[in-house]
């Protein structure tokens, strides 16, 4: 079943912060994130497992809450390159397909000057 | 440079024709992986291939087929059987956990 991520779409100044959750009715081993500008692949942001800490790098982190099966991707100060769609990419625990990800619908992320 | 090459970048089918997607990496993945992409939704798994000569059904392998004859290729068939064959399809591998993606081929049925 496929995560739910919201919200469905946020507007956003140059330097205001944003939030996107991702929620799964799984077990999750992993989440993932990633952002894609329109027409282009997808670009791996970044991996959260169970059981590991909090990532992140500049100003863009990600949590994971193993219990609610939620994982969160904060943006801070946000420039305009942080335009675009993120995706949560989840892998069930227990699962036999290694690696195999399910997605979330996608949360549009629009920076404006 | 290691990456995944997709393609050709669009591509244009009359209705009833297959029409194959070429996917190739140097990356020395072991699996790889083909995703659905439509307009303003996310990514649907069609297969994905842990090893070669094996590949596993994803949640909308109806209309499509694959192989895996070398590690390093994975094309996808789109066939005459798959109802709504317009769409931006992306192909991706992985080494343990993390998936790269091409660069997409976008797919538009006449």
């Amino acid at each position: 079943q496929q995560p739910v991520q919201s919200p469905q779409a946020v507007i956003l100044r140059e330097g205001e912060d944003a939030v996107i959750n991702c929620s799964s009715s799984k077990a999750l081993y992993s989440v993932h994130w990633y952002r894609q500008k329109h027409g282009e692949a997808p670009v791996f942001l970044m991996i959260l497992l169970k059981g590991g800490e909090q990532k992140g790098h500049e100003k863009i982190s990600a949590s994971f809450n193993e219990k609610k099966q939620q994982s969160s991707l904060y943006l801070t100060a946000s420039q305009l390159s942080y335009s675009g769609t993120y995706f949560c990419g989840t892998e069930s625990e227990g699962g036999t397909s290694y690696g195999k990800l399910t997605f979330g619908q996608g949360t549009i992320l629009t920076v404006h000057p | 440079d290691g990456g995944i090459t997709q393609s050709p970048k669009y591509l244009f089918r009359k209705e009833g024709q297959n029409v194959t997607l070429s996917c190739e990496q140097n990356l020395n993945h072991d699996a790889m992986y083909w995703y659905r992409q439509d307009p303003g939704q996310g990514l649907r798994l069609i297969y994905y291939s842990q090893i070669v000569n094996d590949f596993q059904k994803g949640d909308i392998a109806e209309g499509y087929s694959v192989s895996r004859e070398k590690k390093e290729s994975f094309p996808l068939t789109v066939t005459s059987a798959q109802k709504n064959p317009t769409a931006f399809y992306l192909c991706a591998s992985s080494n343990l956990n993390t998936q790269y993606f091409g660069p997409g081929t976008r797919l538009t049925v006449l």
